[in-house]
């Protein structure tokens, strides 16, 4: 299948902790790949592979995966985390493409 | 630091065709990358449209494959995204990226991303 499904919205206490999940049937071959995205910016990757933060990302961010289900952790939510969340894999029915879900707007109250 | 970015009219009629070029600096489009074209609607999610390795094989969005054409220039360090018979629908910002793997997973990452340059269809 080459669907990922996400929650349209999210919402965390400031300083709680929130998961967002990416559903899908690629996910029980590939991990996913999360990036944050800010209104007018482009899509920033903060997790990728099994649990890995590029240069730069806060370690309030991490990632996990289980069965067809992969999830973003944010652990002590911060006000500037407040963006639209996107997971992506390959396909993994031999087809060679990529998928998005459809996002999560994460609000922090 | 690997930095993208996108140019072409930001203005298409419809049944036109839509053409943007990607400029890669601070690497060479001839590393062991692809380059992907992504694009997203006023308000919307994301999309991955296609991409291209620099031998010239390309990969497709199934759902767009019958109009689009992706094309690279290594002369330039450059790579283009042809969006033919457009409509409405294709109204979007459009991305061009580097997707990379995860050596350790195979899992696929888009770890460069240019700014974005937003594409009207309208007459």
């Amino acid at each position: 299948s080459s669907e990922l499904t996400q929650d349209p919205a999210v919402s965390v206490a400031l300083g709680q902790t929130v998961r967002i999940t990416c559903q899908g049937d690629s996910l029980r071959s590939y991990y996913a790949s999360w990036y944050q995205q800010k209104p007018g910016q482009a899509p920033v990757l903060v997790i990728y592979g099994k649990n890995n933060r590029p240069s730069g990302i806060p370690d309030r961010f991490s990632g996990s995966s289980s069965g067809n289900t992969a999830s973003l952790t944010i652990t002590g939510a911060q006000a500037e985390d407040e963006a639209d969340y996107y997971c992506n894999s390959r396909d993994s029915s031999g087809n060679h493409y990529v998928v998005f879900g459809g996002g999560t707007k994460l609000t922090v109250l | 630091q690997v930095q993208l970015q996108e140019s072409g009219p930001g203005l298409v009629k419809p049944s036109g065709t839509l053409s943007l070029t990607c400029a890669v600096s601070g690497g060479s489009i001839s590393s062991s990358n692809w380059w992907s074209w992504i694009r997203q609607p006023p308000g919307k999610g994301l999309e991955w449209i296609g991409e291209i390795y620099h031998s010239g094989s390309t990969n497709y969005n199934p759902s767009l494959k019958s109009r689009v054409t992706i094309s690279v220039d290594k002369s330039k360090n450059q790579f283009s995204l042809k969006l033919s018979s457009v409509t409405a629908a294709d109204t979007a910002v459009y991305y061009c990226a580097r997707r990379d793997y995860d050596i350790l997973t195979g899992s696929t990452l888009i770890s460069y991303w240019g700014q974005g340059t937003l594409v009207t269809v309208s007459s």
